[in-house]
């Protein structure tokens, strides 16, 4: 039984397309994540939500549209895709108190050409 | 920036060793979480100490915490070659809403 799941798990493009990365959990849990993580394996969130609601946006370019159509699910689209967006995205979720440890998916590996 | 550093950026060890990464970071936090990630995986929790504690312990890991000097160590005790793996801390902040900021990593290599 996967807990975080995420699809595709590779996606090749190329510049300026439109994308989506989509992301599902079957923990229950209120709040989900996106992060991203680059070639030297740092590791930035980009948003998060709780029960639907946007509650962190980092300072991430407006070409990356967060979803949650429902608390399992938190999609990520992405616009107009640039070099620099090739990177892992790691979708997570957690509850909703301090100190919940986080669920992490198998990531997304996305490579822009 | 909330974010953890992390020493050493790489480490080799033999099976059977001892092994030690450090944490720092910049402000205060509620909690200190540390993750593991294997190759090509997502990351997995390990353990977390809050922050009016001082060490934890489970099973081969123990983990410390000192605040006045803003980090934290996981040590891993009679290391096996499974435990090669990436090892990030991630701070919760005290004034954030749940935003946990990871570290940049410490990869371990174990050698059998």
């Amino acid at each position: 039984d996967t807990a975080v799941s995420q699809t595709p798990k590779y996606l090749v493009t190329q510049m300026g397309n439109d994308k989506s990365i989509k992301c599902e959990q079957n923990l229950g849990h209120d709040t989900m994540y996106w992060y991203k993580q680059d070639s030297k394996k740092f590791l930035k969130i980009m948003f998060s939500y709780n029960n639907k609601e946007l509650i962190i946006n980092e300072t991430v370019p407006n070409r990356f549209s967060p979803k949650s159509p429902d608390k399992a699910h938190l999609n990520l689209h992405i616009n107009s895709l640039e070099l620099g967006d090739s990177a892992v995205y790691f979708c997570a979720s957690s509850e909703i108190r301090q100190g919940s440890e986080q669920y992490f998916g198998p990531g997304t590996r996305l490579t822009v050409t | 920036s909330q974010q953890g550093e992390e020493d050493p950026q790489a480490l080799s060890i033999q099976e059977g060793e001892n092994a030690t990464m450090n944490c720092s970071y910049k402000t205060s936090i509620n909690n200190l979480q540390w993750y593991r990630q294997n190759s090509g995986r997502g990351l997995v929790h390990l353990i977390l100490i809050r922050s009016n504690e001082r060490e934890k312990h489970s099973g081969r890991l123990r983990v410390t915490l000192d605040t006045s000097k803003k980090s934290s160590s996981l040590l891993i005790t009679a290391s096996r070659a499974a435990d090669t793996a990436s090892y990030f801390c991630a701070t919760e902040g005290a004034g954030g809403y749940q935003k946990v900021t990871f570290g940049t990593g410490t990869k371990l290599q174990v050698i059998p």
